[in-house]
């Protein structure tokens, strides 16, 4: 079993949708988590980070966290073109252990 | 603001040479990083190290070895080149000052012919 599994699409969604991207991880010990963007190319940069139970906002983008079921998402409304990217969810676990998802590609069709 | 900073960015190399992939960072964070990211794929962790002086392995060490002989500096050894090793290379690093939040380098693009 993975320690953090995302879909890995593509996933296609018209300009203005919101967009919808998810991921499970397998160790309950596991303290924050993360959502990284990744455009070809380049570097994973931070988007959310999110480390309770709820949902957190951050201006176009929303993510979620339910620890009971191992569970963690990422929201992004009035999805725009520049947000075409793959997206890597990450865990944090004891020791500052990182794992990440093998990314969830996305494109914002204008 | 310089961050994670990692040399070269890209870099050709013949079966059975070795190199080194540097790494410093100017936050002062404990924790630090290396991993591979093949086409298409996720990033595996290579190795890592909680401090200077402490390095342990990751996910896929085999043909890479690292040293942490101070805060900021993380180089990444290959030895004897092979063309599985073709890959980008991400050092970063992190620490509770930041939330734990990782932080990563631009990557170095490495071809092994």
């Amino acid at each position: 079993q993975k320690e953090v599994e995302q879909n890995s699409g593509p996933l296609s969604v018209p300009e203005g949708a919101i967009a919808s991207l998810n991921c499970t991880y397998s160790d309950r010990g596991s303290q924050s988590f993360f959502w990284y963007r990744q455009y070809s190319g380049k570097s994973p940069e931070l988007i959310m980070s999110i480390y309770s139970n709820g949902d957190k906002e951050d201006g176009r983008f929303t993510a979620q966290l339910n620890k009971a079921s191992q569970y963690v998402s990422l929201l992004i409304r009035d999805s725009q073109p520049s947000d075409s990217a793959t997206y890597l969810c990450a865990v944090n676990q004891r020791g500052n252990q990182f794992y990440f998802g093998t990314g969830t590609s996305l494109t914002v069709i204008p | 603001n310089a961050g994670v900073t990692q040399t070269p960015k890209f870099r050709i190399l013949k079966i059975g040479q070795s190199m080194t992939l540097q790494c410093t960072q100017d936050m002062n964070h404990n924790y630090m990083y290396w991993y591979r990211q093949d086409p298409g794929m996720g990033l595996k962790l290579i190795y890592y190290s909680v401090g200077a002086g402490i390095t342990d392995k990751g996910e896929v060490p085999n043909g890479y070895n690292v040293s942490r002989s101070t805060t900021e500096d993380f180089p990444l050894r290959l030895e004897l080149a092979a063309p599985s090793q073709t890959s980008v290379y991400f050092c970063a690093s992190t620490d509770k000052s930041s939330g734990n939040t990782i932080y990563f380098g631009e990557g170095s693009w490495l071809t092994v012919v």
